[in-house]
């Protein structure tokens, strides 16, 4: 079946860092991959996306390329801000087998001032 | 702008008791979904609706049941709390399916005791 692997947190930043948080997964197919975000109290939203193999998503800083050589989709920022502390999700979604989201187990991200 | 409301943002049950969870959006959706989210294990999908009048089991569904009201509401049954079904519980919707994105409620913070 699909499965998303994610880096273990927590993870505890100076600002201005450079982050990567690494994705890998597992789906037949050719799946859309997804990276959500969660701020402390609220519901999941979509952070940046990528529909095919070679695809970058970006948004707010925040990059992800679909590899699909070595199946992955980590999410890189050159330079992290404290507003950035939260949970991400990498995600997938496969039209073969399971029309559902996957998501990974999150990575607590903490940015220190 | 309310996108996906959910109700309540906090409950208490003891075990045995019953409740329903409400889910409503406001943005013309067709597929609507319930997810829990547990620590360590990223968010299981429960139930999923497609379009208004059909549901869906998904990764673990026993103990829950849902209604799709109609376009807008998707509600989550629990018949029975029991303690293992302590969570935090996530409505979401989209356009056509999880390939498109996901629009994630706030989420309720359910504690069976």
């Amino acid at each position: 079946g699909n499965s998303v692997t994610q880096m273990e947190g927590p993870v505890t930043l100076s600002e201005e860092a450079f982050l990567t948080i690494n994705c890998t997964y597992t789906a037949t197919g050719y799946p859309s991959l997804f990276w959500y975000v969660q701020y402390p109290g609220e519901g999941l939203q979509l952070l940046l996306k990528a529909t095919k193999a070679d695809d970058k998503g970006s948004n707010k800083g925040f990059e992800a390329t679909y590899r699909k050589e070595t199946t992955s989709f980590h999410l890189e920022k050159g330079s992290v801000q404290v507003s950035d502390s939260a949970v991400y999700f990498c995600a997938l979604f496969s039209n073969f087998g399971n029309e559902k989201l996957t998501f990974g187990t999150g990575t607590r991200l903490t940015i220190i001032p | 702008n309310a996108g996906v409301t959910q109700t309540p943002k906090f409950q208490v049950l003891k075990t045995g008791q019953s409740m329903t969870l409400q889910c409503a959006q406001d943005m013309n959706h067709n597929s609507m979904y319930w997810y829990r989210q547990d620590p360590g294990m990223g968010l299981r999908l429960i139930y999923y609706s497609a379009s208004e009048g059909t549901t869906d089991k998904g990764e673990v569904p026993n103990g829950y049941n849902v209604s799709r009201l109609n376009k807008r509401e998707f509600s989550l049954r629990l018949e029975s709390a029991a303690p293992s079904q302590t969570s935090v519980y996530f409505c979401a919707s989209s356009v056509t399916g999880p390939r498109s994105e996901a629009f994630f409620g706030q989420g309720t913070r359910l504690t069976v005791v």
